[in-house]
């Protein structure tokens, strides 16, 4: 069964320091999400990507967040400089975007990112 | 503004009893409903969804959801439960007008199913 991937599974970085999450979503799938979960707390929803531009983005989604599908293959998140408070299991998913369809989003297993 | 709002954050069952997780919504129209579960250090799988028709709709795992318009709300129903299902569970919205649109999560409810 296809699955969406996601790089790293746990890192550990710095406050202020850079981070880059990776992703690989389903091949033939068109649009990419990114969501978080702070422990503890709901899933929320950051952003969504289609046709090599950002569709929708929340309000937690801020200057220090950009996304980016550099190959056609990966689906990247990027935290220029981060915060304590960015600590959280961060989700890729992604969907067909058929017209007329439910189109299910499939998540990642997530990466964790701890800020010190 | 969509909201989806799942009142408990725990549900105990006894192994083999009927369980019951609630969800309710507020979106304007009728959106497309989910439920997804998370296991323990895993991410969200996805377990069933309305679109349309049939109001109660079944999935993965024996788990099946009722949909019930005039009280906007999307109750995940087991007939019996294991102890296998405790796990976290999400109920989720989409507007229905945007095939790409995004996921609105409740804030889960852990089921918790005993021996």
């Amino acid at each position: 069964e296809p699955e969406v991937t996601q790089t790293p599974s746990h890192q550990v970085t710095q406050m202020g320091q850079e981070v880059i999450l990776r992703c690989v979503p389903i091949s033939n799938h068109l649009y990419f999400y990114w969501y978080r979960q702070i422990l503890g707390q709901k899933v929320e929803f950051l952003v969504s990507f289609y046709n090599n531009e950002i569709s929708e983005k929340s309000e937690i989604f801020d200057d220090q967040f950009s996304v980016e599908r550099p190959d056609g293959s990966n689906f990247t998140l990027k935290i220029r400089s981060t915060k304590l408070e960015d600590s959280a299991m961060y989700f890729c998913a992604s969907s067909e975007g058929r017209v007329g369809g439910a189109n299910v989003l499939t998540f990642g297993a997530g990466s964790r990112l701890t800020v010190l | 503004a969509q909201s989806v709002a799942q009142p408990e954050d725990q549900v105990n069952v006894a192994e083999g009893n009927p369980l019951t997780v609630k969800c309710t919504y507020s979106v304007s129209g009728n959106p497309y409903l989910f439920w997804y579960v998370q296991y323990p250090n895993r991410g969200l799988q996805f377990l069933l969804k309305y679109i349309t028709g049939d109001n109660l709709v079944k999935g993965s795992y024996g788990f099946e959801a009722e949909f019930n318009k005039s009280q906007t709300s999307f109750h995940l129903k087991k007939p019996s439960a294991l102890v296998s299902d405790s796990a976290l569970y999400f109920c989720a919205v989409r507007d229905r007008n945007n095939q790409g649109g995004k996921l609105i999560f409740g804030q889960g409810t852990e089921l918790s199913v005993k021996p």
